[in-house]
């Protein structure tokens, strides 16, 4: 069963506004990934983090692994229509084999225009 | 295609049925994995091939379920006596042994089983 606690479950928000949400797990994970899933398609990774403690950003996504190893954050600045879709936190164990991955159960972003 | 190709995209069975899908991973990649995602939840980890081998098999929930990889490239996963609980939409992913976690997705297989 799933292992990540991903917040919030749905977010509705205006265009340009920013959006944060989390993952918290009670399991130690070596590497943190953010992907983003639309209607029909495969999820499209959008940021990995390695490094506990580290800030990543690319373009107007930044996201951090927790110091505790436990949890992540994903932030959205100045958001606009394209981001709405379905964000998944996914993480890594390093006792697991290879990259297997356990996912969060999504945060539904909606953008009203 | 660049990327990673799933067929058939839509599968309709009824219960009891076998089934076989698809994958063909990117070009290179040694690492493919399945996972199956149910409605409003996240992927949920199936099996992991690195090469021909399957590296990691423990996310298969029975023996109805089983996956190759023969030439270390396509795999096709099969599913025995089909059960509605089995419909769902499976998701197959490559990557490459370089940066772990980094997987590409290809579009999924959306199975119903009547």
């Amino acid at each position: 069963g799933q292992q990540l606690n991903q917040s919030p479950q749905s977010m509705f928000i205006q265009e340009g506004e920013d959006v944060s949400m989390n993952c918290t797990s009670s399991s130690i994970f070596n590497t943190w990934l953010w992907y983003k899933q639309d209607p029909g398609e495969g999820p499209v990774l959008l940021i990995a983090l390695y490094k506990a403690g580290e800030l990543t950003s690319n373009g107007r996504l930044t996201a951090q692994f927790g110091i505790t190893r436990k949890d992540s954050f994903l932030n959205i600045s100045a958001s606009i229509p394209s981001d709405v879709g379905i964000y998944f936190c996914a993480g890594q164990r390093i006792e697991t084999s290879g990259s297997r991955l356990t996912f969060g159960e999504g945060t539904q972003l909606t953008v009203n225009p | 295609g660049a990327g990673v190709s799933q067929t058939p995209s839509n599968k309709v069975t009824e219960k009891g049925k076998y089934v076989e899908l698809r994958c063909d991973p990117i070009s290179g990649h040694t690492a493919l994995y399945w996972y199956r995602q149910s409605l409003g939840q996240g992927p949920e980890f199936l099996i992991y091939f690195q090469g021909t081998g399957a590296a990691d098999d423990s996310g298969l929930p029975n023996d109805r379920f089983f996956a190759v990889r023969p030439e270390g490239s396509v795999s096709t996963l099969k599913i025995q006596r089909t059960e509605r609980g089995d419909s769902a939409v499976y998701l197959c992913a490559s990557s490459s042994s370089v940066r772990g976690g980094e997987l590409f997705f290809g579009e999924g297989s959306r199975l119903t089983v009547l």
